[in-house]
């Protein structure tokens, strides 16, 4: 069953403006989100994350967004840089329990 | 501090084999979780383990195995090996008391011929 839903498989967007990625979770246990980046031939690499009492939380360049009546997600990254090209996964865990993640979006930014 | 460290980073089986993966966590993770990633399907979560007993487990087959040692390393196994479990195995690790951030290694690719 898939608990965490990324539904747009790829992205493409240009340099200097906002990438946005969209989660969807249908577990309502979940109480922390994640985000993660993956290039290939290595392994994720955390970006950012966000626990239910929030509803926004920003590092530099990256915002994660929650809206836990919709049970959706997403994150923000502005301005968009070509480095920024990798696979996104979101990921939610309950408390005591695995993390789930979603299937990936590849985003690419060009330059 | 090292990372994660998952060996071996390729490896070729053909069906019916069995294939043992391990995995060393960051030092001072007791926590050690396996995933699967597939294009397509993101990573499916395997099992975890933490000080030696497994905590939680995925919806996969009894043929997926683990367990883990005193000194926080981890293997898993795949006996009986099908084409459909060519993949990236990928071993993340946590430290339980620095919240749920999960740190991976670079993964081991199986291919199943």
């Amino acid at each position: 069953d898939q608990q965490v839903k990324q539904n747009s498989p790829s992205l493409s967007v240009q340099e200097g403006r906002i990438s946005i990625l969209n989660c969807d979770y249908t577990n309502s246990m979940f109480d922390y989100f994640l985000w993660y980046k993956k290039y290939p031939a290595e392994g994720p690499t955390f970006l950012i994350s966000i626990s239910s009492i929030k509803d926004k939380n920003e590092d530099g360049r990256f915002t994660v967004f929650l809206n836990k009546s919709a049970k959706h997600l997403s994150l923000h990254i502005v301005p968009s840089q070509p480095g920024d090209s990798a696979v996104y996964f979101c990921a939610a865990s309950a408390f005591n329990n695995d993390m789930r993640f979603g299937a990936g979006t590849r985003l690419t930014v060009k330059p | 501090k090292a990372g994660v460290t998952q060996t071996p980073r390729y490896l070729i089986k053909t069906r019916g084999q069995q294939v043992t993966l391990s995995c060393s966590p960051i030092s001072g993770h007791r926590s050690v979780s396996w995933y699967q990633q597939t294009p397509g399907q993101g990573l499916q979560f395997l099992f975890e383990y933490f000080s030696e007993t497994q905590r939680n487990k995925g919806n996969f087959p009894g043929r997926f195995s683990g367990r883990q040692f005193s000194n926080s390393r981890s293997e898993m196994n795949v006996s009986t090996l099908e084409l459909g479990d060519s993949a990236l195995y990928l071993c993340a690790s946590r430290d339980v008391r620095g919240g749920e951030k999960l740190f991976f290694g670079s993964g081991t690719q199986l291919s199943v011929l």
